[in-house]
């Protein structure tokens, strides 16, 4: 089990949906990250939240809305996808915004239909 | 340029041989760090090792070994007789200092065979 919680586990979506990724960690981290990763990929950071304020928006379509509603939590929201939008979504977490090592989920498998 | 390769993209060996997984980087910083995680089919990235760039001690952890050499800007990592259990992604990573994100490598699988 990791420290770093997701939900759901599996997501299927059509593109007119709203639905939500939720990330969850309990070990005071005060750095989140949410990646996306496609099949036989490497991970792409998406978005970096540092002490509840975005840090860093890998030029993310609009469709993708992050909110850090406390240092506990993480959430994606997401809107109009896109079959391309299929993917492994990670969330992250490190003490602080640095060279920490990053703690990642299990993700959450996204399927726009 | 800021790029971490590895060349090898799928590896595949019969259980209790050793392998190399070989890691290359380039960075224009002279303070950098350097990681590696594990893939599982499961599909959460699991922190295996991190090194700074003032620190080419090689280090062991059980079965697995890491070989930081600078002079040639690689960070391999060696398991030591492999087990079905080790099947998986396994990402190097690199991020130096003036950044704020990891770059990760394209990964290689690998497959230990019973």
């Amino acid at each position: 089990d990791t420290e770093v919680t997701q939900t759901p586990k599996h997501l299927v979506m059509g593109m007119t949906n709203k639905k939500s990724l939720k990330c969850e960690q309990h070990m005071g981290h005060r750095a989140m990250y949410w990646y996306k990763q496609k099949a036989k990929k490497p991970p792409e950071l998406m978005f970096v939240y540092s002490y509840e304020k975005l840090s860093i928006n890998e030029s993310v379509p609009s469709r993708f809305s992050p909110e850090c509603p406390n240092s506990s939590l993480l959430n994606l929201h997401l809107h109009a996808l896109q079959p391309e939008d299929s993917a492994l979504y990670l969330c992250a977490s490190s003490q602080i915004l640095g060279n920490q090592p990053q703690h990642f989920g299990d993700g959450t498998r996204l399927s726009i239909l | 340029a800021q790029k971490v390769t590895q060349a090898q993209t799928e590896i595949s060996v019969v259980e209790k041989e050793d392998v190399t997984l070989d890691c290359v980087y380039e960075t224009r910083d002279t303070t950098y760090y350097l990681f590696w995680y594990k893939q599982p089919p499961s599909g959460e990235l699991v922190f295996l090792i991190r090194r700074n760039s003032f620190d080419e001690q090689n280090e062991i952890s059980g079965r697995y070994s890491w070989n930081f050499q600078k002079s040639t800007s690689s960070f391999n990592f060696t398991i030591t007789a492999s087990q079905v259990v080790d099947s998986a992604v396994y990402f190097c990573a690199l991020r130096y200092s003036s950044a704020s994100k990891i770059i990760f490598g394209s990964g290689t699988r690998l497959s230990i065979r019973p």
